[in-house]
C-alpha cells in the first residue's frame, strides 16, 4: 500500500525556523514534491527532490533520504503568509503523484 | 501565460442536473489531471490525460466523465452526482505526466 505520513499541524512564531517532516511507504519511488496550499486556494509547488540531499531555494529548503524513506520542508524566517497547509507529494513508480494528509502550520506574531 | 484557469469557480447543482467543469492551459503542457479534494483533506487523484489520452482513472465512478478535446482542454462532464461528491475539484497541468504540477484554483461543487 501506500502511505506517506506528515504531521497534522505545527504552531511556530514570526521570524523563527521550522522543520515539516514527512516519511513515505509506497509502490517504488521516482521523486518528492512539497506543495503549499492556502485555505480555500489550490496548492502551489515549493519543490521537487529526486535524489539524496538538500535543494535550497530563498527561504525554503527541502531535503530527501531516499534510503530512510525521508523527506523534511525547512522554512526560514517565518512571515505572518507562511500560515498554510504543507503537503508532501510522492511520485510512485508509475509516475502516479500521491499526496499526504498535509502539514497545518499556524504563525504566531 | 503560466497559468491553469478553471470555470465556474462554484457550481451548485442538483442531483439530477448535468454540468461540466472546464479546465484550459497554455502552456504547452502535454499531461493534464482531475483531483477531488474534499475540506482538510488531501487531493486525491481522479483522472490523468496524457498526450490527450486517459492513462489513469482512479476507480471514479462513471457519473465523473472526463473529456479532453485538444492539448490545452480539459472537461469533467457531471451527471446524476451525490450530495457527497461536494467538494473543491481541482484541474492541474504538468510539461509530461509525473513532472512538476500546475494547479487551477478549482471549482467548488455543491450538490443539493
Amino acid at each position: 500500500g501506500q502511505n506517506i505520513d506528515q504531521p497534522t499541524e505545527m504552531t511556530a512564531t514570526e521570524g523563527a525556523i521550522v522543520q515539516i517532516n514527512c516519511t513515505y511507504q509506497t509502490s517504488g519511488f521516482n521523486g518528492l514534491f512539497w506543495y503549499q496550499q492556502h485555505a480555500g486556494e489550490a496548492p502551489t509547488f515549493l519543490s521537487y527532490n529526486v535524489l539524496d540531499g538538500l535543494e535550497e531555494k530563498g527561504r525554503f529548503s527541502s531535503f530527501l533520504s531516499r534510503s530512510k524513506g525521508y523527506s523534511y520542508l525547512l522554512l526560514k524566517e517565518l512571515q505572518m503568509k507562511d500560515s498554510a497547509s504543507y503537503l508532501c507529494a510522492v511520485k510512485d513508480r508509475d509516475d502516479k503523484i500521491i499526496f499526504g494528509k498535509g502539514t497545518r502550520l499556524h504563525i504566531l506574531p | 501565460d503560466t497559468e491553469v484557469t478553471q470555470t465556474p469557480k462554484h457550481l451548485v447543482m442538483g442531483m439530477t442536473n448535468k454540468k461540466s467543469l472546464k479546465c484550459e492551459q497554455h502552456m504547452g503542457h502535454r499531461a493534464m489531471y482531475w483531483y477531488k479534494q474534499k475540506a482538510k483533506k488531501p487531493p486525491e487523484l481522479m483522472f490523468v490525460y496524457s498526450y490527450e489520452k486517459l492513462s489513469i482513472n482512479e476507480s471514479v465512478p462513471s457519473r465523473f466523465s472526463p473529456e479532453c478535446p485538444n492539448s490545452s482542454l480539459l472537461n469533467l462532464h457531471l451527471h446524476a452526482l451525490q450530495p457527497e461528491d461536494s467538494a473543491l475539484y481541482l484541474c492541474a497541468s504538468s510539461q509530461q505526466w509525473g513532472a512538476e504540477a500546475f494547479f487551477g484554483q478549482g471549482t467548488r461543487l455543491t450538490v443539493v
